[in-house]
């Protein structure tokens, strides 16, 4: 079946260190999606990309939607302790179904 | 997220009771969702609905029943519990298919069955 996957599945930093996450799908996306979730808390809206090739920004976060659309990632510059949880990506297949990726969790060390 | 809110927050059930989560929108959005989070799983979707009373299954839906009477108004029932649906429950509301941003999640359920 459709299928998408994340890596890696913990990213421990130190503070101050860059981080990215991978998202990666077994078929061609029509869009992707960013989540991030905070220890306790619920999965919160970041980004939507929907071109081939497109490049984001918010502050410090750099989003990234394949030229293939099977495939981005999350970069994350100079991390924060406020940057700790876990990332998802979520795929939007051609038939309108939107799979979550299992997330990446990021641990900031201070 | 203002808008929506699930309740209850925690609950814990014996096995085999029937259990319904409730999840209120004040957005008037058209399509809601229940999704189950579990370790190494990340969400799965359970059941979705784009209309009062229009509902369908999603990738884990046995066992779990939805009913959408009003469209703030999206209710989650588990016939009789199971120790493996044990979990976090989330609601979530979108505009709909090929509407610009993402879903909006409640604040969850997290439902224990002992």
């Amino acid at each position: 079946g459709q299928q998408v996957m994340q890596i890696p599945q913990y990213q421990h930093v130190q503070e101050g260190e860059d981080f990215t996450t991978y998202c990666n799908s077994s078929t061609t996306l029509s869009n992707i999606q960013w989540y991030k979730q905070r220890p306790g808390g619920h999965p919160v809206f970041l980004i939507q990309l929907v071109k081939s090739g497109e490049v984001k920004k918010q502050k410090r976060l750099t989003f990234q939607f394949g030229e293939a659309k099977k495939n981005s990632s999350l970069h994350i510059t100079a991390t924060q302790t406020t940057d700790v949880g876990t990332y998802f990506c979520a795929g939007k297949t051609s038939y309108d179904k939107v799979i979550f990726g299992p997330g990446t969790s990021l641990s900031v060390i201070p | 997220d203002a808008g929506i809110t699930q309740s209850p927050r925690h609950k814990v059930t014996e096995t085999g009771t029937p259990v319904t989560l409730r999840c209120h929108q004040t957005e008037n959005h058209r399509y809601m969702y229940w999704y189950r989070q579990d370790p190494g799983h990340g969400l799965r979707l359970i059941h979705y609905s784009y209309g009062v009373k229009d509902t369908d299954k999603g990738e884990v839906s046995d066992g779990y029943s939805v009913s959408r009477s009003k469209t703030e108004d999206f209710l989650l029932t588990l016939e009789s519990a199971t120790s493996s649906q044990t979990s976090v429950y989330f609601c979530a509301i979108t505009l709909g298919p090929g509407r610009e941003g993402g879903y909006t999640f409640g604040s969850g359920t997290r439902l224990t069955v002992v």
